[in-house]
């Protein structure tokens, strides 16, 4: 079983609809990153959480740390938006645990 | 700009043949990693770094070596004892900072494939 779960795999959505993609994982944490993925292959980080909600223009990121749960919501989306989206969780020390990845398809 | 460079971008092999893929960042981060990704698969670890002159195997290192002689660089060689090495690589760098924020960075990638 992986230490850090995404939901959904592949997610395809007309230009305009609200996204959400979620994480969960099962280690103890000092902090879940949300990643992103072009086709090109480099990875971007999009957001640190430790806690609470944070927001970065269409994108907004939550954590609740006591459900190990956590949301990356992208609103008004466009065909840019279309990436490979990964939960990375941090465990205490300097170890990483990647989700699989979730596979979004905006489509004007 | 500050950041991760990794090269070669693409890379052919042919089986027997060790090849070194570098990594280099002008971030300051203390900590270095190597990543391996296949498709449908999260990133899985090969070896990580925490400080000069020390790094630790991970979930994937059999099959690869890596050395940390500078804070700046983690070059990774993918051996011929690894039996199935055609992959994208990925190197990244982290630092935890004084406000308890941690920042993780990746290079673009290095494509590797066997013939």
């Amino acid at each position: 079983k992986n230490e850090v779960e995404q939901s959904p795999q592949n997610l395809t959505a007309q230009e305009g609809e609200f996204i959400t993609i979620n994480c969960s994982y099962s280690v103890g944490i000092s902090a879940l990153h949300w990643l992103q993925q072009h086709p090109g292959g480099g990875i971007v980080s999009l957001f640190m959480l430790s806690s609470g909600k944070k927001k970065h223009g269409r994108l907004i990121a939550t954590i609740n740390i006591q459900e190990k749960h956590s949301s990356l919501h992208i609103t008004a989306s466009h065909p840019r938006d279309s990436a490979v989206y990964i939960c990375a969780a941090r465990k205490i020390g300097n170890q990483f645990y990647f989700g699989t990845g979730t596979s979004l398809t905006v489509i004007p | 700009d500050g950041g991760i460079t990794q090269s070669p971008k693409y890379l052919f092999r042919k089986e027997g043949q060790n090849v070194t893929l570098s990594c280099e960042q002008n971030l300051n981060h203390d900590a270095m990693y190597w990543y391996r990704q296949d498709p449908g698969q999260g990133l899985r670890l090969i070896y990580y770094s925490q400080i000069v002159n020390d790094f630790q195997k991970g979930d994937i290192a059999e099959g690869y070596s890596v050395s940390r002689e500078k804070k700046e660089s983690f070059p990774l060689t993918v051996t011929s004892a690894q039996k199935n090495p055609t992959a994208f690589y990925l190197c990244a760098s982290s630092i935890s900072l004084s406000s308890g924020a941690n920042v993780l960075t990746f290079g673009a990638g290095s494509r590797l494939t066997v013939l």
